[in-house]
């Protein structure tokens, strides 16, 4: 079946750094790849919906500048999670679908900590 | 989105069968009900998801009661990798475009599975 692949699954980085974060779609095109946050015992929340060749659209208080994304080719988008601190420590997140079908495909997710 | 409303947990004894319930009264007419899971530190999970007709796969069976506004998730022997969060999601089935759909998570169910 189709696999989503994130990477890294776990990464720790100091206050000021910037991460980051793959999310590849291994056996099909996406044109569309979604990106989400989880806190501890929360749900997901999409942070925003990552489109090949143009800019992502970000949801509501999600900031463009800190939460850089790049969808460069129809496997491949990538988050930057720039000048991180420790509040943007979560559980991030990726999908991605193939286009018109039902069942979405999610990376293994990667656990981000900020000291 | 039309919303979703789960329990918050659930328990089962390891291989008996469970039946995880999701009320849905807001459904409307093109909108197909997705399952979820997320195993701990994972991303989710594709289980199953439906329309109007009740589905079987290898993993579940979902029930849809004849007026949509509720359906079931049935797994028919739980196991002790069945313990996760459940979530039922509605998606529109109408696609603009032939673009892919970001997934509303809710809070969801947590299953445990007793030995």
């Amino acid at each position: 079946g189709a696999v989503v692949s994130q990477h890294p699954s776990r990464v720790i980085c100091k206050s000021g750094t910037s991460v980051k974060i793959e999310c590849r779609s291994l056996d099909f095109q996406a044109t569309t790849m979604f990106w989400y946050r989880q806190f501890p015992k929360q749900s997901l929340m999409l942070m925003a919906t990552s489109n090949e060749g143009s800019k992502a659209t970000y949801e509501q208080g999600v900031e463009k500048d800190k939460f850089l994304i790049n969808h460069a080719s129809l496997t491949l988008s990538t988050l930057t999670v720039t000048s991180a601190h420790p509040e943007d420590s979560s559980f991030y997140i990726c999908s991605a679908s193939r286009t018109g079908q039902g069942e979405a495909f999610f990376g293994q997710g990667t656990r981000l900590t900020v000291v | 989105d039309a919303k979703t409303t789960q329990p918050n947990s659930m328990e089962s004894n390891e291989e008996e069968p469970v039946h995880l319930p999701c009320n849905h009264s807001t459904i409307s007419g093109t909108d197909y009900i997705h399952w979820y899971r997320q195993l701990p530190s994972q991303g989710p999970e594709y289980v199953i998801h439906g329309l109007t007709s009740n589905v079987n796969n290898r993993m579940a069976s979902l029930a849809i009661a004849e007026d949509r506004k509720s359906s079931t998730l049935i797994l028919h022997r739980a196991t002790l990798r069945d313990a996760a969060v459940y979530y039922c999601i509605l998606r529109d089935g109408v696609r603009r475009g032939g673009s892919a759909r970001q997934l509303t998570f809710g809070s969801g169910t947590q299953l445990t599975v007793l030995p």
